[in-house]
Protein backbone atom coordinates (compact mmCIF):
# COMPACT_ATOMS: atom_id res chain seq x y z
CA UNK A 1 0.00 0.00 0.00
CA UNK A 2 1.32 3.67 -0.76
CA UNK A 3 2.16 5.18 2.27
CA UNK A 4 4.08 8.93 2.79
CA UNK A 5 5.84 10.07 6.48
CA UNK A 6 6.65 13.22 7.51
CA UNK A 7 9.05 11.88 10.37
CA UNK A 8 9.43 15.53 12.21
CA UNK A 9 6.16 17.17 14.08
CA UNK A 10 7.67 20.61 14.46
CA UNK A 11 10.94 22.31 12.90
CA UNK A 12 12.46 25.05 13.93
CA UNK A 13 14.53 27.14 11.93
CA UNK A 14 16.05 31.00 12.22
CA UNK A 15 15.35 33.55 9.85
CA UNK A 16 18.07 33.37 6.83
CA UNK A 17 18.96 30.08 7.57
CA UNK A 18 18.29 27.16 5.16
CA UNK A 19 15.00 24.76 5.85
CA UNK A 20 14.45 21.36 5.23
CA UNK A 21 10.98 19.57 6.32
CA UNK A 22 11.60 15.74 5.78
CA UNK A 23 9.04 13.27 4.08
CA UNK A 24 9.65 9.57 2.76
CA UNK A 25 7.29 7.84 0.82
CA UNK A 26 6.77 4.57 -0.32
CA UNK A 27 4.99 2.84 -3.52
CA UNK A 28 5.18 0.05 -5.39
CA UNK A 29 5.43 1.90 -9.11
CA UNK A 30 6.26 5.35 -10.06
CA UNK A 31 5.64 8.06 -7.21
CA UNK A 32 3.81 11.27 -7.96
CA UNK A 33 4.40 13.29 -5.08
CA UNK A 34 3.28 16.65 -4.18
CA UNK A 35 4.11 19.41 -1.10
CA UNK A 36 1.24 21.73 0.15
CA UNK A 37 1.56 24.33 2.58
CA UNK A 38 -1.29 25.15 5.25
CA UNK A 39 -1.87 29.14 6.64
CA UNK A 40 -3.26 29.99 10.10
CA UNK A 41 -6.70 29.40 9.02
CA UNK A 42 -6.84 28.34 5.47
CA UNK A 43 -6.98 25.38 3.30
CA UNK A 44 -4.04 23.64 1.63
CA UNK A 45 -1.82 25.71 -1.10
CA UNK A 46 -0.19 23.87 -3.60
CA UNK A 47 3.60 24.51 -3.54
CA UNK A 48 5.14 21.97 -6.08
CA UNK A 49 5.23 18.38 -7.33
CA UNK A 50 7.33 15.60 -8.87
CA UNK A 51 5.74 13.56 -11.69
CA UNK A 52 9.32 12.85 -13.80
CA UNK A 53 12.35 14.15 -14.75
CA UNK A 54 14.76 16.48 -12.61
CA UNK A 55 15.54 15.12 -9.39
CA UNK A 56 15.20 18.78 -8.04
CA UNK A 57 11.91 20.48 -8.63
CA UNK A 58 10.90 24.27 -7.93
CA UNK A 59 8.19 25.54 -6.91
CA UNK A 60 6.38 28.62 -5.46
CA UNK A 61 7.70 31.47 -2.93
CA UNK A 62 11.17 29.99 -3.14
CA UNK A 63 10.85 26.45 -2.10
CA UNK A 64 12.35 23.19 -3.67
CA UNK A 65 12.02 20.00 -3.21
CA UNK A 66 14.86 16.98 -4.12
CA UNK A 67 13.15 13.94 -5.19
CA UNK A 68 15.67 10.86 -4.38
CA UNK A 69 14.40 7.48 -5.50
CA UNK A 70 17.52 5.54 -3.48
CA UNK A 71 16.12 6.74 -0.14
CA UNK A 72 12.57 6.99 -1.07
CA UNK A 73 12.66 10.91 0.02
CA UNK A 74 11.45 14.31 -1.14
CA UNK A 75 12.68 16.60 0.94
CA UNK A 76 11.31 20.33 1.00
CA UNK A 77 14.07 22.78 0.54
CA UNK A 78 14.57 26.58 0.89
CA UNK A 79 17.86 28.19 0.89
CA UNK A 80 16.93 31.30 3.61
CA UNK A 81 14.02 31.14 5.52
CA UNK A 82 11.54 33.88 6.23
CA UNK A 83 9.33 34.65 9.14
CA UNK A 84 6.23 34.51 6.49
CA UNK A 85 7.06 30.55 5.70
CA UNK A 86 6.22 29.64 9.47
CA UNK A 87 2.93 27.53 8.43
CA UNK A 88 1.68 23.76 8.87
CA UNK A 89 3.34 21.63 5.54
CA UNK A 90 2.13 18.23 3.91
CA UNK A 91 3.34 15.72 2.06
CA UNK A 92 1.15 13.56 0.03
CA UNK A 93 1.59 11.02 -2.70
CA UNK A 94 -0.58 9.67 -5.67
CA UNK A 95 -2.51 6.56 -4.68
CA UNK A 96 -1.57 4.63 -7.91
CA UNK A 97 -4.72 2.08 -7.45
CA UNK A 98 -7.38 5.08 -7.59
CA UNK A 99 -6.09 8.53 -8.03
CA UNK A 100 -6.47 9.58 -4.46
CA UNK A 101 -3.70 11.75 -2.76
CA UNK A 102 -2.37 10.17 0.59
CA UNK A 103 -1.31 13.00 2.89
CA UNK A 104 1.72 13.00 5.65
CA UNK A 105 0.73 14.00 9.23
CA UNK A 106 2.09 17.64 8.70
CA UNK A 107 5.24 19.22 9.86
CA UNK A 108 5.05 22.31 11.49
CA UNK A 109 7.72 24.92 10.47
CA UNK A 110 8.50 27.75 12.78
CA UNK A 111 10.94 30.74 12.04
CA UNK A 112 12.75 32.62 14.59
CA UNK A 113 13.41 36.68 13.80
CA UNK B 1 -6.83 31.53 -10.42
CA UNK B 2 -8.83 28.16 -9.13
CA UNK B 3 -11.57 29.47 -6.43
CA UNK B 4 -12.92 27.19 -3.89
CA UNK B 5 -15.81 28.43 -1.78
CA UNK B 6 -16.78 26.65 1.32
CA UNK B 7 -19.67 28.25 2.41
CA UNK B 8 -19.23 28.62 5.88
CA UNK B 9 -15.86 29.13 8.37
CA UNK B 10 -17.01 28.39 11.51
CA UNK B 11 -19.85 26.28 12.20
CA UNK B 12 -21.69 25.29 15.72
CA UNK B 13 -24.11 22.64 15.66
CA UNK B 14 -25.93 19.90 18.41
CA UNK B 15 -25.91 16.44 17.89
CA UNK B 16 -28.51 14.73 16.59
CA UNK B 17 -28.88 17.75 13.79
CA UNK B 18 -28.68 17.06 10.09
CA UNK B 19 -25.70 19.23 8.86
CA UNK B 20 -24.95 20.40 5.60
CA UNK B 21 -21.56 21.71 4.22
CA UNK B 22 -21.57 23.50 1.03
CA UNK B 23 -18.27 23.76 -1.29
CA UNK B 24 -18.40 25.65 -4.93
CA UNK B 25 -15.76 25.46 -7.25
CA UNK B 26 -15.37 28.24 -10.67
CA UNK B 27 -12.90 26.10 -12.43
CA UNK B 28 -14.87 23.95 -14.02
CA UNK B 29 -13.34 20.53 -12.08
CA UNK B 30 -14.78 17.50 -12.85
CA UNK B 31 -13.21 15.93 -9.61
CA UNK B 32 -14.17 17.03 -6.23
CA UNK B 33 -13.15 15.73 -2.87
CA UNK B 34 -14.66 16.42 1.25
CA UNK B 35 -11.32 15.63 3.54
CA UNK B 36 -11.50 15.93 7.68
CA UNK B 37 -8.34 17.73 9.14
CA UNK B 38 -7.23 16.33 12.61
CA UNK B 39 -4.48 17.37 14.75
CA UNK B 40 -1.62 14.85 14.29
CA UNK B 41 -4.18 12.70 11.84
CA UNK B 42 -3.36 14.73 8.61
CA UNK B 43 -6.23 14.94 6.28
CA UNK B 44 -8.24 12.02 6.02
CA UNK B 45 -10.46 11.63 2.90
CA UNK B 46 -14.08 11.17 3.78
CA UNK B 47 -15.71 10.99 0.22
CA UNK B 48 -15.26 12.24 -3.54
CA UNK B 49 -16.69 12.68 -6.85
CA UNK B 50 -15.25 12.30 -10.23
CA UNK B 51 -17.93 13.90 -11.78
CA UNK B 52 -21.76 14.93 -11.53
CA UNK B 53 -23.76 12.26 -9.91
CA UNK B 54 -20.71 10.41 -9.11
CA UNK B 55 -19.47 9.50 -5.67
CA UNK B 56 -17.21 7.05 -4.08
CA UNK B 57 -16.63 6.24 -0.29
CA UNK B 58 -13.00 7.57 1.11
CA UNK B 59 -11.31 6.22 4.15
CA UNK B 60 -13.53 7.72 6.80
CA UNK B 61 -17.20 7.32 5.18
CA UNK B 62 -19.28 6.34 8.06
CA UNK B 63 -21.81 9.11 9.52
CA UNK B 64 -21.43 11.04 6.16
CA UNK B 65 -22.91 10.97 3.00
CA UNK B 66 -22.34 13.84 0.35
CA UNK B 67 -24.16 14.96 -3.06
CA UNK B 68 -23.10 15.85 -6.16
CA UNK B 69 -26.24 17.28 -8.59
CA UNK B 70 -23.79 20.36 -10.04
CA UNK B 71 -20.31 19.91 -11.61
CA UNK B 72 -19.60 23.18 -9.34
CA UNK B 73 -21.18 22.25 -6.15
CA UNK B 74 -20.16 19.06 -3.74
CA UNK B 75 -22.39 19.33 -0.63
CA UNK B 76 -21.35 17.53 2.41
CA UNK B 77 -23.80 15.86 4.69
CA UNK B 78 -23.61 14.89 8.33
CA UNK B 79 -26.99 12.50 9.14
CA UNK B 80 -26.80 12.87 12.60
CA UNK B 81 -24.03 15.04 14.17
CA UNK B 82 -21.82 13.38 16.59
CA UNK B 83 -19.20 14.94 19.19
CA UNK B 84 -16.82 13.01 17.00
CA UNK B 85 -17.43 14.65 13.91
CA UNK B 86 -15.97 17.70 15.39
CA UNK B 87 -13.42 18.87 13.27
CA UNK B 88 -12.02 21.17 10.11
CA UNK B 89 -13.64 20.10 7.16
CA UNK B 90 -11.91 20.99 3.61
CA UNK B 91 -13.18 20.53 0.20
CA UNK B 92 -11.11 20.62 -2.63
CA UNK B 93 -11.18 20.20 -6.58
CA UNK B 94 -9.14 19.27 -9.50
CA UNK B 95 -9.01 19.00 -13.34
CA UNK B 96 -9.80 15.45 -14.69
CA UNK B 97 -7.37 15.53 -17.75
CA UNK B 98 -4.12 14.10 -16.51
CA UNK B 99 -5.66 13.54 -13.34
CA UNK B 100 -2.49 12.17 -11.41
CA UNK B 101 -0.39 14.53 -11.80
CA UNK B 102 -2.80 17.51 -11.32
CA UNK B 103 -2.68 19.53 -8.01
CA UNK B 104 -6.00 19.54 -5.88
CA UNK B 105 -7.32 22.93 -5.08
CA UNK B 106 -8.58 23.93 -1.64
CA UNK B 107 -10.77 26.22 0.21
CA UNK B 108 -9.97 27.58 2.82
CA UNK B 109 -12.19 24.70 5.26
CA UNK B 110 -15.27 25.09 7.92
CA UNK B 111 -14.28 24.49 11.72
CA UNK B 112 -17.44 22.40 12.51
CA UNK B 113 -18.29 22.08 16.36
CA UNK B 114 -20.83 20.15 17.76
CA UNK B 115 -22.07 20.37 21.25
Amino acid sequence: AQSVAQPEDQVNVAEGNPLTVKCTYSVSGNPYLFWYVQYPNRGLQFLLKYITGDNLVKGSYGFEAEFNKSQTSFHLKKPSALVSDSALYFCAVRDEGTDKLIFGTGTRLQVFP
Amino acid sequence: DVKVTQSSRYLVKRTGEKVFLECVQDMDHENMFWYRQDPGLGLRLIYFSYDVKMKEKGDIPEGYSVSREKKERFSLILESASTNQTSMYLCASRRLAGTGNQPQHFGDGTRLSIL
